[in-house]
């Protein structure tokens, strides 16, 4: 089957930096996604990588490993508004959306 | 603003009944997903439509069914409501969702 991991739930304080790691086992790989959700919003678009390596885009990077099916997104500089849950999913062989239950970020002062 | 557009934004139903929820892709976005989100999990694929056919459907059952117009804009119908309908509804549309529907079945 397919699956992707991520930890259930992390916290981190304000100004700090905080890694969200993503795990996956899919059939195939075109890319991965991570999105932000905050409570009761839809998910909002963060990063897509599909070569191995760092994307950078401000305080937020991600990363990916194909070889070892790792993906990590990190936060530097954390805001109180960075309390969401974050989603990675990734894009099979057949081009399907496969997600995880997404990591909730908590931000303390 | 990601121009994807749902409606309505919140619904409540009781158990067996139907409901029709709306969505309108970006202009010239050929490829609308529905998902399911229910509190504390991810997106579930329910389906996917491309030129106004079902061409991906997800592990839902047949109460789960959809529409494409010729302008792109779909429909995700519900029939025999459950309460385990309850949920987040979700409409994708290459790399952006729409707001959503909550929809409460009691």
């Amino acid at each position: 089957g397919q699956n992707i991991d991520q930890p259930t739930e992390m916290t981190a304080t304000e100004g700090a930096i905080v890694q969200i790691n993503c795990t996956y086992q899919t059939s195939g790989f075109n890319g991965l996604f991570w999105y932000q959700q905050h409570a009761g919003e839809a998910p909002t678009f963060l990063s897509y990588n599909v070569l191995d390596g760092l994307e950078e885009k401000g305080r937020f990077s991600s990363f990916l490993s194909r070889s070892k099916g790792y993906s990590y997104l990190l936060l530097k500089e954390l805001q109180m508004k960075d309390s969401a849950s974050y989603l990675c999913a990734v894009i099979d062989s057949n081009y399907q959306l496969i997600w995880g239950a997404g990591t909730k970020l908590i931000i303390k002062p | 603003d990601a121009g994807v557009t749902q409606s309505p934004t919140h619904l409540i139903k009781t158990r067996g009944q139907q409901v029709t929820l709306r969505c309108s892709p970006k202009s010239g976005h050929d490829t609308v997903s529905w998902y399911q989100q229910a509190l504390g999990q991810g997106p579930q694929f329910i389906f996917q439509y491309y030129e106004e056919e079902e061409r991906q459907r997800g592990n839902f059952p047949d109460r789960f069914s959809g529409h494409q117009f010729p302008n792109y804009s779909s429909e995700l119908n519900v029939n025999a409501l459950l309460l385990g309908d309850s949920a987040l509804y979700l409409c994708f549309s290459p790399l952006h969702f729409g707001n959503g529907t909550r929809l409460t079945v009691t």
